[in-house]
């Protein structure tokens, strides 16, 4: 079993839909839970972290963590095409060392 | 971009040769990081380094072979390519492991293995 579940899509919603990106993991000593964003042939840049459990957002963005339950979830609000991308969900014990990552969903987000 | 580059971007090598993927950065950042990334695994670690000459393993190392003479650049190397080895590689690194410091990637190196 992998440490970090993630359904890798693809997921299809049109402009201006909610969308909701999901991770479970296995780990309990996670304590930073990233989201990354890939565009193609790119290499992942950081969208949000979140440290232990509960909600942050940034902007359209809002990432929540539910330690008891063992899953993250990233929603993008207004969706926009330039949303379109593979999401990277990512967990790590300390700061960033090691960092596991999930196999990434795939979102398209048609105008 | 977080001032990392990675050479070359794509690469076509034939099996059982030897293959070395550099990785340059410019933001003196002590810790890099080499991941592979292939469909439905993500990102898994291969090796990363603490500091120059200082490295340890990840996840999937066998076959790689690493090296960090300075701080700047951090080389991976296949020593005798495989098909299995085909996939796309991307350098990563961050600041600290005391405090959160999150990873910044290259753009990644595209290596088949025929």
């Amino acid at each position: 079993q992998k440490e970090v579940e993630q359904d890798p899509g693809p997921l299809s919603v049109p402009e201006g839909a909610i969308v909701s990106l999901n991770c479970t993991y296995s780990n309990s000593a996670f304590q930073y839970f990233m989201w990354y964003r890939q565009y193609s042939r790119k290499g992942p840049e950081l969208l949000m972290y979140t440290y232990s459990s509960g909600n942050k957002e940034d902007g359209r963005f809002t990432a929540q963590v539910d330690k008891s339950s063992k899953y993250i979830s990233l929603f993008i609000r207004d969706s926009q095409p330039s949303d379109s991308a593979t999401y990277l969900c990512a967990m790590s014990k300390t700061g960033g060392f090691k960092t596991i990552f999930g196999a990434g969903t795939r979102l398209f987000v048609k105008a | 971009d977080a001032g990392i580059t990675q050479s070359p971007r794509h690469k076509v090598t034939e099996t059982g040769t030897p293959v070395t993927l550099r990785c340059h950065q410019t933001e003196n950042h002590r810790y890099m990081y080499w991941y592979r990334q292939d469909p439905g695994h993500g990102l898994r670690l291969i090796h990363y380094s603490y500091g120059v000459k200082d490295t340890d393993k990840g996840e999937v190392s066998d076959g790689y072979s690493v090296s960090r003479s300075k701080t700047e650049d951090f080389l991976l190397t296949l020593e005798s390519a495989t098909s299995s080895q085909t996939s796309v590689y991307f350098c990563a690194i961050s600041e600290s492991t005391l405090t959160y410091s999150p990873l910044h990637f290259g753009n990644g190196t595209r290596l088949t293995v025929t």
